[in-house]
């Protein structure tokens, strides 16, 4: 069945890195857009980043821009979130998400937390 | 950037109580818009996309409604494993935005 399993989560100190991986199954991964979207505890869904079908194109929200960066493999079907320089604020669970037709998010990984705290 | 803003922040109702939740973009989105639902501890789930298309195997009691500006999303006869948080979310440009949710609980 179409799957997303998400991995890389962790608690890291501020100014730290850590990396995300979505590894996906069940369709042709090469043929769909990707994203991320991220949920600070207690709160509401936040887009993240997007990387287009063939990585040609990526765009980041402003709170992650310069810091973030949003790849995948094709080869392996697996998409990936570089976090730089984490912030208290960017505590959040982390969800990778497919772009289904009608530009609507089907599936979702099942989400990975990220706890930057020193 | 695309604001969206869901009222109400959260409804108290009942099994069977008609429930409406409505979505206003800053700007027209055309009919871009998606709703999802999530319970806690879990991701979020799509129910409607682009503003009235239902997805498959949600049940027919969720209804999507408006295009430009203003959206509504209807549960028509609420049922027990529908209490959760919905969202709407726009899909007309980059950055995709989330509306801040609507928290449905039981009276």
């Amino acid at each position: 069945q179409v799957q997303l399993v998400q991995s890389g989560g962790g608690v890291v100190q501020p100014g730290k890195s850590l990396r995300l991986s979505c590894a996906a199954s069940g369709f042709t991964f090469s043929t769909y857009g990707m994203h991320w979207v991220r949920q600070a505890p207690g709160k509401g869904l936040e887009w993240v980043a997007i990387i287009w079908y063939d990585g040609s194109d990526k765009y980041y929200a402003d709170s992650v821009k310069g810091r973030f960066t949003i790849s995948r493999d094709n080869s392996k079907s697996t998409l990936y979130l570089q976090m730089n320089s984490l912030r208290a604020e960017d505590t959040a669970l982390y969800y990778c998400a497919r772009e289904d037709g009608s530009r609507r998010f089907d599936p979702w990984g099942q989400g990975t937390l990220v706890t930057v705290s020193s | 950037d695309i604001q969206m803003t869901q009222s109400p922040s959260s409804v108290s109702a009942s099994v069977g109580d008609r429930v409406t939740i409505t979505c206003r973009a800053s700007q027209g989105i055309s009919s871009w818009l998606a709703w999802y639902q999530q319970k806690p501890g879990k991701a979020p789930k799509l129910l409607i996309y682009a503003a009235s298309n239902l997805q498959s195997g949600v049940p027919l009691r969720f209804s999507g409604s408006g295009s430009g500006t203003d959206f509504t999303l209807t549960i028509s006869s609420l049922q027990p494993e529908d209490f959760a948080s919905y969202y709407c979310q726009q899909a007309n440009s980059l950055p995709w935005t989330f509306g801040q949710g609507t928290k449905v609980e039981i009276k």
